[in-house]
């Protein structure tokens, strides 16, 4: 079965430093969505991406927030200057239709110091 | 603006025993409900959806749960759990919008014990 892949699998950063994470959605998939985990608390959504460009997005993914689809088949995910409170794993998902049940990836662990 | 309460953060279970997990969410119009599973190191996974018709939805390793619209419910249930279901549940929520939008619960963490 096809899947979202998710690299690196756990980064660690200094804080004020820039981040990319990276995920490659399944390959006929056209939306594209970020979400996060803070340790402890709810899987929260950050950003849906469709048709290169953002259709939605939270009151989290502030300026410091970036989405790209910079070929046919990489989703990044840029946070420009880190905060300690950005520390979350971070979970990829794409979907084929608007209306499918979305595949999420095995998440990102982002640690900033 | 949609939120998703479970109420139970961690249940354990011996196996063979019944399954049922609360999930109650707030919002006043037409919601589509979801089950998410994420076993240890893995990815989430639906285990079943509801977006209309009959309440009471069957899902992948003999989950089910029941939209009870009444209680604003939707709670998860199995009949015989193995130590094979130990992981974390999440109960999410969609308001059916053009964009796909999940608002997640907590989350509830079951441990099976052999």
């Amino acid at each position: 079965e096809p899947e979202v892949t998710q690299t690196p699998s756990h980064q660690v950063t200094q804080m004020g430093q820039e981040v990319i994470l990276r995920c490659v959605p399944i390959s006929n998939h056209l939306y594209f969505y970020w979400y996060r985990q803070i340790l402890g608390q709810k899987v929260e959504f950050l950003v849906s991406f469709y048709n290169n460009e953002i259709s939605e997005k939270s009151e989290i993914f502030d300026d410091q927030f970036s989405v790209e689809r910079p070929d046919g088949s990489n989703f990044t995910l840029k946070i420009r200057s880190t905060k300690l409170e950005d520390s979350a794993m971070y979970f990829c998902a794409s979907s084929g239709q608007n209306d499918s049940p979305l595949h999420f990836g095995n998440g990102t662990r982002l640690t900033v110091t | 603006a949609q939120s998703v309460s479970q109420h139970n953060h961690h249940v354990i279970l011996s196996e063979a025993a019944s399954l049922e997990l609360g999930c109650n969410y707030s919002y006043g119009g037409t919601v589509n409900l979801f089950w998410y599973v994420q076993y240890p190191g893995q990815h989430l996974q639906l285990l079943l959806k509801y977006f209309s018709g009959d309440p009471l939805v069957k899902g992948i390793k003999g989950f089910e749960a029941e939209f009870i619209k009444s209680k604003f419910s939707f709670n998860l249930r199995k009949p015989s759990v193995q130590w094979s279901d130990t992981a974390e549940y999440f109960c999410a929520v969609n308001s059916g919008g053009s964009n796909y939008k999940l608002t997640f619960g907590k989350g509830t963490l079951l441990t099976v014990n052999p």
